[in-house]
């Protein structure tokens, strides 16, 4: 079954500084990834998602991320965080069939210190 | 209105009352979802409807009924809810599966309480 794990719960960072959220997925074929970001009392927005094609996928925000097959995984980064990027952050992984399923992972909290 | 909208934003509702939740998109989506996002827990799927039609319900109690009239438009209509029910109640909107898998585009939520 296809799974999606965020191993940090919370991260903290300094403004300025880089950032990289984990993800890690389980899917047997090529697998359709997404980012997700929840501002508090907001719906959740798509940030940037891979399908196929070029590993390194940019997105919205100055975020990227990156496919690695060999890893399972798909790491957000960004270069230097804002204190506005402090908000949850979700992973998941895109399932085909009759219906357009999103598996969610559990969701990376980021802090951003002054 | 752009996006997916969602109304009411906050709902406090008693155990025996019945409140229905509101979603509409304006994507010209053909895929409509309800998920409940609690505090500390994955997001949980629990309706998905393609081209009006109910394609998933993920085992969810009958005390939440879906109703989707069009593919615009969806409803979680609530009745005698329990107060583990309290949660934010996300829709989501995209293009129909078939086969396929799609970005889904989110509301802000219904924030709900239980009491």
């Amino acid at each position: 079954a296809q799974s999606v794990t965020q191993p940090d719960i919370h991260i903290t960072v300094s403004e300025g500084a880089s950032l990289e959220l984990r993800c890690n997925y389980s899917y047997g074929a090529t697998p359709y990834l997404f980012w997700y970001v929840q501002s508090p009392g907001q719906g959740l927005q798509l940030l940037l998602k891979y399908f196929s094609g070029d590993t390194l996928v940019q997105g919205i925000k100055g975020f990227e991320a990156e496919f690695k097959r060999s890893q399972s995984s798909f790491n957000l980064r960004k270069p230097s965080v804002h204190w506005s990027d402090a908000a949850e952050y979700f992973c998941a992984v895109g399932r085909g069939g009759a219906t357009n399923k999103l598996i969610f992972g559990t969701g990376t909290l980021l802090a951003v210190q002054p | 209105e752009t996006g997916v909208t969602q109304t009411p934003r906050h709902l406090v509702m008693g155990m025996t009352n019945k409140k229905s939740l509101k979603c509409e998109q304006h994507l010209g989506h053909n895929a409509m979802y309800w998920y409940k996002q609690s505090a500390k827990k994955p997001l949980e799927l629990m309706f998905v409807y393609n081209f009006k039609e109910q394609t998933e319900n993920n085992s969810v109690p009958s005390r939440f009924s879906p109703e989707c009239p069009n593919s615009s438009h969806l409803f979680l209509h609530l009745h005698t809810l329990q107060p583990e029910d309290s949660a934010l109640y996300l829709c989501a909107s995209s293009q129909a599966g078939q086969g396929l898998v799609y970005e889904q585009y989110f509301g802000p939520g219904t924030r709900l309480t239980v009491t």
